[in-house]
């Protein structure tokens, strides 16, 4: 199935709050709380960040939230930080042949 | 602590097989499903296959084409993944990931709490 979508890059300065997106289907992101983000620095694994749309696992920053509504869900980033400049990828459980989609992956870039 | 210690990786040529092994410690591991995620360079994250805690419950991503094979051994705390008719596009750090919550013979819900550092497989001739 098709991948959730993400957009490929967003930006924001130092304090501001900032959501990235992503969009999918009533089969998976609009269907079920299962909703994930990751957040990766390049060359390192991915940190899961945000669980069951909005749980953050222990140790998170409060900073990361998330959301859903309808088929889309959304993280959002307050107060953001320099050292928050890395990549965001989302994922859902999903209805379809296999119960696992992934976005695409968004640059974070802190100006 | 948990940890999660990927092996078996490295260069193999177009078509060939490799078979990556998965090293779980400071958990549970009998009470956990598993996956393998990979990344190929510079891309996206793709999930590649899980198994639930007792092996009942299998799945695989629709582009693997029935080629690879994920089983685990509970007794020795390990999950592999052998990976057949390899081709260009299985060029990718595979990783082996936890599922976030402790679950009795369920299918993933997508949400990975702990990773490997992950092993990296070249397929090329």
């Amino acid at each position: 199935q098709s991948a959730l979508t993400q957009p490929a890059s967003v930006s924001g300065s130092p304090g501001q709050s900032l959501t990235i997106s992503c969009t999918g289907t009533s089969s998976d992101v609009g269907g079920y709380d299962h909703v994930s983000w990751y957040q990766q620095y390049p060359g390192k694994a991915p940190k899961l960040i945000i669980y069951e749309v909005s749980h953050r696992p222990s140790g998170v920053s409060i900073r990361f939230s998330g959301s859903k509504s309808g088929n889309t869900a959304s993280l959002t980033i307050s107060g953001l930080q320099a050292e928050d400049e890395s990549d965001f990828y989302c994922s859902s459980y999903t209805s379809g042949i296999t119960p696992v989609v992934f976005g695409g992956g968004t640059k974070l870039t802190v100006l | 602590e948990v940890q999660l210690v990927e092996s078996g990786g490295g260069l193999v040529r177009p078509g060939g097989s490799l078979r990556l092994s998965c090293a779980a410690s400071g958990f549970t591991f009998s009470s956990y499903t598993m996956n393998w995620v990979r990344q190929a360079p510079g891309k996206g994250l793709e999930w590649v296959s899980s198994i639930s805690s007792g092996g009942t419950y299998i799945y695989y991503g629709d582009s693997l084409k029935g080629r690879f094979t994920i089983s685990r051994d509970n007794t020795e705390n390990s999950l592999f993944l052998l990976m057949n008719s390899l081709g260009a596009d299985d060029t990718a750090v595979y990783y082996c990931v936890r599922d976030v919550k402790p679950t009795v013979e369920r299918v993933t819900a997508g949400a990975f709490d702990f990773w490997g550092q992950g092993t990296m497989v070249t397929v090329s001739s």
